[in-house]
């Protein structure tokens, strides 16, 4: 059974870069990972998706190293609206039992 | 755009009842997706329709949950009966196709006592 984890928590500054990691295995070339931003009684909200090497929307990056062991979120200058519960969903392309969603940070932004 | 509505918000039941839940995803959504998330958890996909087939429901416990997408569109999951460990948030969600962008729904937060 594939296991997607996360760091539980983290905290940062207004205005600094934030990088989070989603740990998983036996991810295939043509898997996808999908970041998910979740603010409490509220279902989750994309953020971005991408398979392979790097991918940049207008509110965030994505990082996929060539060993597709991990990924990174990267939001460029967080503020304090950014403070919520962070997941990482990977798709498997093949195969049923194919949707993962990681065990989810909690991001606190600090004035 | 409409978004995903859910029904009812919230749902207090007993142990042994049943109950129900309702989803209608965005207009066009082939993909419509139940998961249940318990506090402090990521979501668990529970089952995955491809307008009105199943894709995936490996993880949906089939002795007491059921799922229907009649006609492609709408979708209800039952649980029957309900233990208490099934007190969680039931979020739906929708998307044009997989593995698209999911747009999810408000959730139901369900409480078993």
């Amino acid at each position: 059974l594939a296991k997607t984890t996360q760091p539980i928590s983290m905290d940062s500054y207004e205005g600094q870069e934030v990088n989070i990691t989603c740990s998983h295995n036996n991810i295939a070339t043509n898997d996808y990972i999908t970041w998910y931003q979740q603010f409490p009684s509220q279902g989750p909200r994309f953020i971005i998706q991408g398979y392979k090497t790097k991918v940049t929307n207008e509110v965030a990056s994505l990082f996929i190293p060539a060993d597709r062991k991990s990924s990174t979120l990267s939001l460029p200058r967080v503020s304090l609206s950014d403070t919520a519960v962070y997941y990482c969903l990977v798709t498997y392309q093949t195969g049923a039992n194919n949707l993962f969603f990681g065990t989810g940070t909690r991001l606190t932004v600090i004035p | 755009e409409a978004g995903v509505a859910q029904s009812p918000r919230y749902k207090i039941i007993e142990k042994r009842q049943s109950v129900a839940f309702w989803c209608n995803p965005i207009s066009g959504h082939a993909t419509l997706y139940w998961y249940q998330q318990i506090l402090g958890q990521g979501p668990k996909l529970l089952i995955q329709f491809q307008n009105n087939g199943v894709v995936d429901d490996s993880q949906l416990p089939k002795d007491r949950f059921s799922a229907e997408r009649l006609k492609g569109v709408d979708s209800t999951l039952k649980i029957q009966p309900a233990k208490l460990e099934d007190s969680a948030v039931y979020l739906c969600a929708s998307s044009l196709v997989t593995p698209n962008e999911q747009f999810f729904g408000p959730g139901t937060r369900l409480t078993v006592l």
